[in-house]
């Protein structure tokens, strides 16, 4: 079945420690996105990719970095220099167009001890 | 800027009771409109969209009209169930942005009880 994948589903890390959450597709989507969502909120943008090796800061990039070297893939590597990283991170992808429907992955949840 | 804006949660019924949530946008040209449902501890799933003026969504018995005059988007069920108790997450997608990141409103819990 077609969709997205993101793992692992739990993340605990040190304080001090660069973790990386995999979000790999399927679906042949040219965008991908990832997003935080902190409890009782809302959703924030991190980092987006439109195309194969190119990738733009969202609203929140400081602290994070990416990769796109494959369509299927887009890690999120979360550094030390994220203050507050205990959150829940969201994959998505798209096709092109305004229309179309953004997909999302399971989420993973990322805690610091 | 383009912003969403939704009712605050949470919001509580009882089964079979009419629920609405509003959500209104600002945007420049004629944004996508977009519903989202999170259950506990899981992504989000689309609940239903409509891409213009007038456009009425629906999936699951819930239905959202997409009225440009109102900038609104609100989300109505019938009767709902137990089973909706979960998060809704109004958004937008630019149609200026062809490759589209979403705008999110905060999200309103809906708490469904027996």
């Amino acid at each position: 079945d077609g969709g997205i994948t993101q793992s692992p589903k739990y993340l605990f890390r040190k304080e001090g420690q660069n973790v990386t959450l995999s979000c790999e597709q399927n679906l042949n989507h040219d965008a991908m996105y990832w997003y935080r969502q902190d409890p009782g909120q809302g959703l924030r943008l991190i980092y987006y990719s439109q195309i194969v090796n190119d990738f733009q800061k969202g609203d929140i990039a400081e602290g994070y970095s990416v990769s796109r070297e494959k369509k299927e893939s887009f890690p999120l590597t979360v550094t030390s220099a994220q203050k507050n990283p205990t959150a829940f991170y969201l994959c998505a992808s798209t096709p092109p167009r305004s229309g179309n429907t953004i997909y999302f992955g399971e989420g993973s949840w990322l805690t610091v001890v | 800027g383009d912003s969403v804006t939704q009712m605050e949660g949470p919001v509580t019924l009882s089964e079979e009771a009419f629920l609405t949530i509003n959500c209104t946008y600002t945007a420049t040209g004629y944004p996508s409109l977009f519903w989202y449902v999170q259950y506990p501890g899981e992504g989000l799933q689309l609940l239903l969209k409509a891409t213009k003026a007038d456009d009425k969504g629906s999936n699951k018995g819930f239905e959202a009209t997409y009225r440009k005059e109102t900038t609104s988007f609100h989300l109505e069920k019938g009767s709902v169930q137990v089973s909706d108790s979960a998060v809704y997450f109004c958004a937008l997608r630019l149609s200026t942005d062809s490759w589209g990141k979403l705008q999110f409103g905060a999200g309103t819990q809906v708490v469904v009880t027996p």
